[in-house]
This record gives C-alpha cells, structure tokens and sequence, in this order.
C-alpha cells in the first residue's frame, strides 16, 4: 500500500515571497503519478500540477513548480511570488499506474495562508 | 475543459431519508468517477470507485447497502445515502478520472454539504 505524508499542517508566508510545502511518499511501484491539489474556502478541488516518475525534469506551471526527488520519494510544492488567492489547503497525492482503477492517495493536508 | 459539476451542492434532510448527490463530467466522457467523504480539517477519504456500466468498488469499512452507487452513463455517477442519519453529516466529493495516455488525471466536482437532522 501507498502511503503519502504531509509534515507541515500550517504554513504561512508573506504575500510576494516564496514557500515550499513537503511531501514524502513511501511506494514500492516504479511507474506513478503525483498531484498537488489546492482546496480554497470554497472546498473545490483544484489540480495545481503533475509529475509523472518517469520524468526526471521537474514539473511547472507558471508559480509552480516541483521538486521531485523519487530516490528520496519526495515531491515538494514551490509557490513562487504567492498571491493572497494562494490561501488554501493543499494535498499532496499519488496514483499508482497498475491495475485499472487509478486511485489517489492523498496526504493530510497542508494550510497555507498567504499574509498581506 | 474537464468540468465536473455535483448537485446539490447543499442538502438538509430529516434522519431517516434518503438522498441523492450527482456527479456529472460536463465535457467528456468519465469511465471511472470517484466519491469521497471530507471531514472537517481533514483530508479526503475514498467511499468507492463507480465504473461506468458495473458495480462499484467500495473501501474498506464503508457499507454498500447505506451508499448506494451508480454509474449509469459515461458523464453520470449518483451517490444515494439511505435511510440517513446524523452520523452521515458530511461533504461529499465526487471525481471523474479523465484517462488519456499519459494524462491521466482526476477532476473534482464542487462537493455536497450534507445535513442530517
């Protein structure tokens, strides 16, 4: 079974500047996919990015960015230049590729509020 | 693209009711969609996988005969909780996966706030 671990229950950070949110996951599949969700107030579910394993170039998409470590099976979140709108719980999840199903596991969560 | 679009968004029912949540992929079409339960401050627990035309696959722990599942449609899953009561009380969050070689991917409906008096 996979398992995925969110160390850091809160952060904060100041609007403009740079965060880091941590992930570690513990798998023994060789080929999976990892996600980092956002979860504003609203409680919708948004895909922020994806990092497939077989990729060793880390992924981004515009302030984000990851840094995917898969002997270390870690897979950190950077928010570069953070927006208030960045305020949100964010969960680190992974799906494995054999069998059909294509489930996630997520993490705990992690809350980030963005300060003015 | 990849909308996901749950109703009701909000339900209150008497314990003892029934209610049905639905979970439609708006632009495309969706062979496995997923429902989760969400406490509060908490993270999201998978209920079941629901296959388009099959039975679903429910986790470990949670009762098939309470969460009733169907995915009658490539854009259609509903979720119906029986005989509710107020344990019930939660957010319930859909997904549909959108399984394209290489992007496969989950995209998550608004969820359902349930309400059980």
């Amino acid at each position: 079974a996979q398992t995925v671990t969110q160390s850091q229950p809160e952060m904060s950070v100041q609007e403009a500047e740079t965060v880091t949110l941590s992930c570690t996951y513990d798998t023994s599949e060789s080929n999976y996919y990892l996600f980092w969700y956002k979860q504003p107030p609203s409680r919708q579910m948004i895909l922020v990015i994806r990092q497939e394993a077989y990729k060793q170039q880390n992924a981004t998409e515009n302030r984000f960015s990851v840094n995917f470590q898969k002997a270390a099976k870690s897979f950190s979140l950077k928010i570069s230049d953070s927006q208030l709108g960045d305020t949100a719980m964010y969960f680190c999840a992974f799906m494995k590729l054999t069998g059909s199903a294509r489930q996630l596991t997520f993490g705990s969560g992690t809350q980030l509020t963005v300060l003015p | 693209g990849a909308v996901v679009s749950q109703h009701p968004s909000r339900v209150i029912c008497k314990s003892g009711t029934s209610v049905k949540i639905e979970c439609r992929s708006l632009d495309f079409q969706a062979t496995t969609m997923f429902w989760y339960r969400q406490f509060p401050k908490q993270s999201l627990m998978l209920m079941a996988t629901s296959n388009e035309g099959s039975k679903a696959t429910y986790e470990q722990g949670v009762e098939k005969d309470k969460f009733l599942i169907n995915h009658a449609s490539l854009t259609l899953s509903t979720l119906t909780v029986t005989s509710a009561h107020p344990e019930d009380s939660s957010f319930y969050i859909c997904s549909a996966r959108l399984g394209q070689t290489r992007r496969d991917t989950q995209y998550f409906g608004p969820g359902t706030r349930l309400t059980v008096l």
